[in-house]
């Protein structure tokens, strides 16, 4: 069964450098998204990306964030100067059209730990 | 922004016992979604609901979405140990341009043999 993977399973960074997460979405799939999940606590959305530009972006998403689909099969998630308070679990996920019957399938997600 | 309200928080239960969590929210969403999250792992999409008063069933588990459109719940019958985890309902609104999924706070089910 096709799924969403990611990697790498865990990042380790000192504050203020980059970090680029990565995933492969579900082959067919056409929209792609980052969420992130801040450990005991619930899966907040980050961004979503549709026809190689940004859908929709929340608050967290600022400008120290940037999403990248660099060839047919990755999509990419780079958090410019990391701080503390980037240390979280990140997931991405794909589906495979927009609105209603077109579920999200979540990876397994990057356990990044900013120090 | 939108809120969902998710309860109980935790439950621990019998095995062999039903349960039953649910999610309301002030706002209206188009879509409902029910995850559960294992331990250091994703989301993984159990039930998925598209029209008010929708039923569906998974195997023991069984969501509905709530006919004013701001409500779902999640029952699972006859609990096993290894419906352990933390389940997450998500709704997804009309007017989201980009899918964007809304997560209440997660049920965290533990199951005693």
């Amino acid at each position: 069964e096709p799924e969403v993977t990611q990697t790498p399973s865990h990042q380790v960074t000192q504050m203020g450098q980059e970090v680029i997460l990565r995933c492969v979405p579900i082959s067919n799939h056409l929209y792609f998204y980052w969420y992130r999940q801040i450990l005991g606590q619930k899966v907040e959305f980050l961004v979503s990306f549709y026809n190689n530009e940004i859908s929709e972006k929340s608050e967290i998403f600022d400008d120290q964030f940037s999403v990248e689909r660099p060839d047919g099969s990755n999509f990419t998630l780079k958090i410019r100067s990391t701080k503390l308070e980037d240390s979280a679990m990140y997931f991405c996920a794909s589906s495979a059209g927009a609105g209603g019957a077109n579920e999200q399938f979540f990876g397994p997600g990057t356990r990044l730990t900013v120090l | 922004g939108q809120q969902l309200n998710q309860s109980p928080q935790s439950m621990f239960i019998q095995e062999g016992e039903d349960v039953s969590m649910n999610c309301t929210s002030s706002s209206i969403f188009n879509t409902w979604l029910w995850y559960k999250q294992d331990p250091g792992e994703g989301p993984v999409l159990l039930i998925a609901l598209y029209k008010a008063g929708e039923l569906t069933s998974n195997g023991r588990l069984t969501a509905q979405f709530g006919i004013t459109r701001k409500d779902s719940f999640l029952n699972i019958s006859a609990s096993i140990p290894s419906d352990v985890g933390i389940y997450f309902c998500a709704g997804q609104a009309l007017n989201n341009a980009g899918n964007m999924l809304t997560f209440g706070g997660g049920t965290r089910l533990m199951v005693k043999p």
